[in-house]
């Protein structure tokens, strides 16, 4: 079993529409969870990270963290075509600083 | 300011010519990674530096991995006697300070194809 497991997609949704992204994880000491965009072609970027349980919000982006179901959640608002790339959500291995991914989720915003 | 800067963006290999990948992390951060993504796939890590210390490289798939960062600054990661299953995206990040692993910065990468 993976540490981080995520649905690979595609996902396929008009321009508008409210995009629900998820990961769940196995380890109930990792802390950090992260949320990054990588366009075709192109390095992972960061969006925004999360500490512990709870949400973020940025702009259209909202993450959430539930530790008790070990459950990430990022949720696009508005979504525009411009959001159409692969979202990977990570997490901070608890006694090192390397990344752990999930496999990411493509996503498709169509006009 | 200046991200960080990966060359070159693409190499093709030969099986079993040696290759070296450059990374150029933000200017003052102290930590560097350097991750393989397959494709389809999210980045698996390969190997950590502090400074010019690895301290992690338990992510090297083969003794033919190896990395370095002499100065601190920039770092090379070079694979010998390439084989197919080499053949991925190769990524650098680097954060500012050790225990800031949550907030790392990724260069374009360099896709490695070995023919």
């Amino acid at each position: 079993q993976k540490e981080v497991e995520q649905d690979p997609g595609p996902l396929s949704v008009p321009e508008g529409a409210i995009v629900s992204l998820n990961c769940t994880y196995s380890n109930s000491a990792f802390q950090y969870f992260m949320w990054y965009r990588q366009y075709s072609r192109k390095g992972p970027e960061l969006l925004m990270y999360t500490y512990s349980s709870g949400n973020k919000e940025d702009g259209r982006f909202t993450a959430q963290v539930d530790k008790s179901s070990k459950y990430i959640s990022l949720f696009i608002r508005d979504s525009q075509p411009s959001d159409s790339a692969t979202y990977l959500c990570a997490t901070v291995s608890y006694n090192t600083d390397k990344l752990i991914f999930g496999t990411g989720t493509r996503l498709q915003v169509f006009p | 300011g200046a991200g960080v800067s990966q060359s070159p963006r693409y190499k093709v290999a030969k099986r079993g010519q040696d290759v070296a990948l450059r990374c150029d992390p933000i200017s003052g951060h102290v930590s560097l990674f350097w991750y393989q993504q397959a494709l389809g796939q999210g980045p698996e890590f390969l190997t950590y530096f502090q400074n010019e210390a690895q301290l992690d490289k338990s992510g090297l798939p083969s003794d033919r991995f190896f990395a370095e960062r002499p100065e601190g600054s920039v770092s090379t990661l070079k694979i010998q006697r390439t084989q197919q299953e080499d053949s991925a995206v190769y990524l650098c990040a680097s954060s500012e300070v050790p225990g800031q692993g949550y907030e790392q910065y990724f260069g374009p990468g360099t896709r490695l194809t070995v023919t």
